[in-house]
């Protein structure tokens, strides 16, 4: 059982490259999560998402794309980075929340990504 | 205004000694979830445990305690007897109903260090 899968584990780009962050999950979540970890900030949510096709703002999602096209797969994108978005990133996916709200993330092991 | 404060930056305990960490939400919900994570220093996050709003009774978990208490909107972690293994960053989180549960707010995490 794979759980929350995260590709790749590690990536530098240079200041105004683009690329995507995958996220699979094998455990037929619905949700599933963006989350950027810096020192001292804990988790910042950038993006989440409520179930196929569908995408939220977080608390920190500018500069930031997301895709939901399959259950299973949660896409973050950079268009452009910047320094400011060096941090590790991690993914996180649960069983649907409401109505109890009490269903624990499960997470991915993160990407730690660095831009130059 | 920070929703879950943990003002514990960093602790520093000889082995066998007991830690608390603390962790203070805020919310205006009556209805919320309250949760603790694991970060150990391989960087995967870990579920520990999930506590409602409307139930305030203390568990234990063998060396691990929470102490829940909506007087003071704490919800306080103690570890017994600390072990090596123990050192981690710790966060605590808080999900509410009125945002139906679909964002998890994290604290900015307490790191541990258990010294031999």
């Amino acid at each position: 059982n794979a759980g929350v899968t995260q590709t790749p584990k590690f990536r530098v780009l240079k200041t105004g490259q683009s690329m995507t962050l995958l996220c699979a999950q094998d455990m037929n979540h619905e949700y599933m999560y963006w989350y950027r970890q810096d020192p001292g900030m804990g988790l910042r949510l950038i993006h989440y998402s409520v179930g196929e096709g569908t995408t939220a703002k977080g608390e920190v999602p500018d500069g930031y794309n997301v895709s939901r096209l399959k259950k299973q797969n949660f896409l973050l994108g950079l268009e452009s980075a910047a320094p400011s978005q060096t941090s590790v990133y991690f993914c996180a996916s649960s069983y649907r929340g409401p109505p109890t709200g009490d269903q624990p993330q499960h997470f991915g092991d993160g990407t730690r990504l660095s831009i130059l | 205004a920070q929703k879950v404060t943990q003002a514990q930056t960093e602790i520093s305990v000889v082995e066998k000694e007991d830690v608390t960490l603390d962790c203070v939400y805020e919310t205006r919900d009556t209805t919320y979830y309250l949760f603790w994570y694991k970060q150990p220093p391989s960087g995967e996050l870990v579920f520990l445990i999930r506590r409602n709003s409307f139930d305030e009774q203390n568990e234990i978990s063998g060396r691990y305690s929470w102490n829940f208490q909506k007087s003071t909107s704490s919800f306080n972690f103690t570890i017994t007897a600390s072990q090596v293994v123990d050192s981690a960053v710790y966060f605590c989180a808080l999900s509410e109903e009125k945002t139906s549960y679909d964002k998890v707010i994290f604290g900015p995490g307490t790191s541990l260090s258990v010294i031999p």
